[in-house]
């Protein structure tokens, strides 16, 4: 089955700045990538997904980047704000198995005023 | 709110204790999924449900029973549990199976095992 490693699992930056959480998978037949933010006490939320026909996509200050022939993708937070922390967890599907996600472990996000 | 509710928010027992976790989604949903979420690790799915029947069951010991009732409602039932099984319990819904549907997740019930 598919394996995803997240990097890296805890990052603090002041606010304002830039945030960048980096994923590796290793299906090279995987090719849907959602990231999923989940703050104290809450489930995970989608935030932003990518498809692999698709290099970049873009949400205001969030962005998901994919390289399909290095196998990573990441997420860049722009002009990070508090109530951007919380904990974030990349994502892919397996294609061997209808709708299977395998994730990351996390990456928890802290913005400091 | 994400449509998905689950019940009791926090739970507590012993090794032998049976409890039921419950979860509801409100989004019209033909697919119901159970999450095991626990510190440093990534989620790890449990069962996935289809128009209420079974379609995956992730090798999850036996001590571990899903009923799905309806395409709406969806029960993970415990018994004899190890403390090892203290995790966040996460229900989560998509539309269907169909691949790169999203899945929209509940808070989560928060076990712990004694």
């Amino acid at each position: 089955g598919e394996n995803v490693e997240q990097h890296p699992s805890t990052l603090s930056v002041q606010e304002g700045d830039s945030a960048v959480i980096k994923c590796t998978y290793s299906d090279s037949a995987s090719n849907y990538f959602p990231w999923y933010k989940q703050e104290l006490g809450k489930g995970p939320q989608l935030i932003i997904d990518i498809r692999s026909n698709v290099g970049e996509k873009k949400d205001q200050r969030i962005a998901v980047t994919l390289n399909k022939t290095a196998k990573h993708f990441s997420l860049h937070i722009t002009e990070t704000q508090p109530e951007d922390s919380a904990v974030y967890f990349c994502a892919a599907s397996d294609q061997t198995g209808a709708n299977n996600l395998f994730f990351g472990t996390g990456t928890r996000l802290t913005v400091i005023p | 709110e994400t449509g998905v509710t689950q019940t009791p928010r926090h739970l507590v027992m012993g090794m032998t204790n049976k409890k039921s976790l419950k979860c509801e989604q409100h989004l019209g949903h033909n697919a119901m999924y159970w999450y095991k979420q626990s510190a440093k690790k990534p989620l790890e799915l449990m069962f996935v449900y289809n128009f209420k029947e079974q379609t995956e069951n992730n090798s999850v010991p036996s001590r571990f029973s899903p009923e799905c009732p309806n395409s709406s409602h969806l029960f993970l039932h415990l018994h004899t549990l190890q403390p090892e099984d203290s995790a966040l319990y996460l229900c989560a819904s998509s539309q269907d199976l169909a691949r790169q549907e999203t899945q929209y997740f509940g808070p989560g019930t928060r076990l712990l095992v004694l």
